[in-house]
């Protein structure tokens, strides 16, 4: 079946614009998680949603982060006032109802002139 | 505060046997994943531990020693496309997320 999906795959931006990310996670998977991966470290935690809700944000750097998922399925990460240390991979994962195994989506990499 | 320490380097040959290990230092813990990743890839989901002892899949085996607070990625059978990085992770908290060490790179040479 169909894997995490992220759009768009590279995302070029310049200092203090707006940017959107998308996550379509895998069907059924209700857990939904962000990380963001910089070169040569292991990915971070930023926010996790239970369906439509977001449960756990506790890793989002500051309030120009905010992430969405309003059907419970497709999720969007939305990074305001774009800043240069903003640049790096974002990475989207699910999970199934009750297990603990993530599977990641390939990212999107952002990059912030 | 939570920590996960991995080595940073792995080289080895084809047909060889390689053990990655990680200790870590957290509260919370439900478990032990490790994700292997190739350069400009996704993480890719390898085994998970979450009680102790050794889950075996094909030619990658993981340890998990919950008193220890360490666990090890065995992979047997080395070949050449197990070239990647490889990364130890804890699942932690009511969000069961994932807290990643910074990753082994393995080199297999041929």
């Amino acid at each position: 079946g169909a894997g995490v999906s992220q759009t768009p795959s590279n995302k070029v931006t310049e200092k203090g614009k707006y940017v959107e990310l998308r996550c379509d996670p895998i069907s059924g998977h209700t857990a939904l998680y962000w990380y963001r991966q910089s070169l040569g470290q292991g990915p971070e935690f930023l926010i996790y949603f239970q369906g439509t809700g977001a449960a756990d944000d506790s890793g989002l750097p500051n309030d120009r982060f905010f992430a969405v998922r309003p059907e419970g399925s497709v999720s969007t990460l939305k990074i305001q006032r774009t800043e240069r240390g903003d640049s790096a991979v974002y990475l989207c994962a699910s999970s199934s109802p009750g297990l603990d195994t993530q599977y990641f989506g390939p990212g999107t990499r952002l990059t912030v002139l | 505060g939570q920590s996960l320490e991995q080595p940073s380097e792995v080289t080895a040959v084809e047909g060889a046997i390689v053990q990655i290990n990680c200790t870590y230092q957290t509260s919370g813990f439900y478990g032990l994943s490790w994700y292997q990743q190739h350069d400009g890839g996704a993480p890719t989901f390898l085994s998970y531990n979450a009680l102790d002892g050794l889950e075996e899949t094909g030619r990658f085996s993981s340890f998990l020693s919950r008193s220890d607070s360490y666990g090890y990625l065995l992979l047997q059978e080395l070949q050449m496309k197990d070239s990647a990085s490889y990364f130890c992770a804890v699942i932690k908290g009511s969000a069961r997320q994932l807290t990643f060490g910074s990753g082994t790179q393995l080199t297999v040479l041929p």
